[in-house]
């Protein structure tokens, strides 16, 4: 079955260090991809995404490039603040037939950003 | 943008008793809602996809008879753990699907709803 995998954190960082939280996945067919993040106390919400290979979502800094031939969709993001700090999760969903829309998590990453 | 929300955000129940947890999209109409659990510092486990006007479609494992899924309009789904033991306390977490305009389908989630069963 489909699965994503991401780098084990917790991740803890300085203010304005870079910052790359990895993502492989494997699924059949051509997924799309997201990074949704969960700020302490909150829901999730939708970071970024690219629905086909090397598409490149960004938002609010970070970016994400859909590499179909490393399976990979690794999060980036140059300078991190302390607000950075969050839950970040990597998800895939097949678009076609019953699985449109479900949505596959990886374990989530902890991000602690410090001043 | 687009708001989820869910009722109640916490519940404390005692083993036996059925709980019930509504998600609601608030500013559009969702055909499909879906149901999460996630167990402490781990990701989030589909349960179940929610079709308005239909029968839910459950994952592999996860007990229909235990997990009711009713969604009743195009704005409401429910879940209710019936009988629940302190192994049902998890994180639950609902989803709801925008089609949106031009072919822009977005999923939105809602807060979450703590159990805790003693």
């Amino acid at each position: 079955g489909d699965s994503v995998t991401q780098m084990e954190g917790p991740v803890t960082l300085s203010e304005e260090a870079f910052l790359t939280i990895n993502c492989t996945y494997t699924a059949t067919g051509y997924p799309s991809l997201f990074w949704y993040v969960q700020y302490p106390g909150e829901g999730l919400q939708l970071l970024l995404k690219a629905t086909k290979a090397d598409d490149k979502g960004s938002n609010k800094g970070f970016e994400a490039t859909y590499r179909k031939e490393t399976t990979s969709f690794h999060l980036e993001k140059g300078s991190v603040q302390v607000s950075d700090s969050a839950v970040y999760f990597c998800a895939l969903s097949k678009a076609g037939g019953t699985s449109y829309g479900k949505l596959t998590f990886g374990q989530g990453t902890i991000l602690t950003v410090h001043p | 943008g687009a708001v989820v929300s869910q009722h109640p955000s916490r519940v404390i129940c005692k083993s036996g008793t059925s709980v019930k947890i509504e998600c609601r999209s608030l500013d559009f109409q969702a055909t499909t809602m879906f149901w999460y659990r996630q167990f402490p510092k781990q990701s989030l486990m589909l349960m179940a996809t929610s079709n308005e006007g239909s029968k839910a479609t459950y994952e592999q494992g996860v007990e229909k008879d235990k997990f009711l899924i009713n969604h009743a309009s195009l704005t409401l789904s429910t879940l209710t753990v019936t009988s629940a033991h302190p192994e049902d306390s998890s994180f639950y977490i609902c989803s709801a699907r925008d089609p949106g305009a031009g072919g822009k389908e977005t999923q939105y989630f809602g807060p979450g709803t703590r159990l805790l069963v003693l």
